[in-house]
């Protein structure tokens, strides 16, 4: 069964240091997302991509994150100088709005960790 | 913030049918409601999800109201691997952000 993947699985930084976490979404799926969870609290949205492009993003994704989908496979969730409080798991979906429903497929995400 | 609300916790005997609640009384009509789960600190995983008819699928049932305002969602056969928070989550068809609670941690016992 095809399944989001994301590397690496656990990501250790400095602060203030930028950190390029990577997604490989479903092949044919159109629409990719980041949703981050910090330890202990809800999942948030962070961001939604589609045809190259964000389509909707959330406050918490303010100019020190950025997206990108580099080639044919790849999405990509750069943050440009990572805080204390940038430290939580990061999820990247995809869905197919194809599908009756638009069910999002998430990753095992990366938990990143900002000293 | 979610619109829905659901229990904080739920405990169900393995083998037996869980029943887990959800209100959600400000839905609008052309809002869908989703399920989604979360086992420990895995990404959410997809269940169901339905407008206004109930549905089923290989996993899960869900049953809504009639005037929309709540639904349940049943696991008809509850194991150990289904012990997970499970997210109720209502949102306009064409809109793609999810917007999670806290859901309810059920707890699967054997």
């Amino acid at each position: 069964e095809p399944e989001v993947t994301q590397t690496p699985s656990h990501q250790v930084t400095q602060m203030g240091q930028e950190v390029i976490l990577r997604c490989v979404p479903i092949s044919n799926h159109l629409y990719f997302y980041w949703y981050r969870q910090i330890l202990g609290q809800k999942v948030e949205f962070l961001v939604s991509f589609y045809n190259n492009e964000i389509s909707e993003k959330s406050e918490i994704f303010d100019d020190q994150f950025s997206v990108e989908r580099p080639d044919g496979s790849n999405f990509t969730l750069k943050i440009r100088s990572t805080k204390l409080e940038d430290s939580a798991m990061y999820f990247c979906a995809s869905s197919d709005p194809g599908l009756a429903g638009d069910e999002q497929f998430f990753g095992p995400g990366t938990r990143l960790t900002v000293l | 913030d979610a619109k829905t609300t659901q229990p904080t916790s739920m405990d169900c005997a393995e083998g037996r049918a869980a029943n887990l609640p959800c209100n959600h009384s400000t839905i609008s009509g052309n809002e869908y409601v989703y399920w989604y789960r979360q086992i420990h600190s895995q990404g959410p995983q997809y269940i169901i999800h339905g407008l206004k008819n109930n549905e089923t699928n290989e996993m899960a049932s869900l049953i809504i109201t009639e005037d929309r305002k709540s639904s349940t969602l049943i696991l008809p056969h509850a194991t150990l691997r289904d012990t997970a928070v499970y997210y109720c989550i209502d949102t306009f068809t064409g809109r793609r952000a999810l917007t999670f609670g806290s859901g309810t941690r059920l707890q699967v016992q054997p």
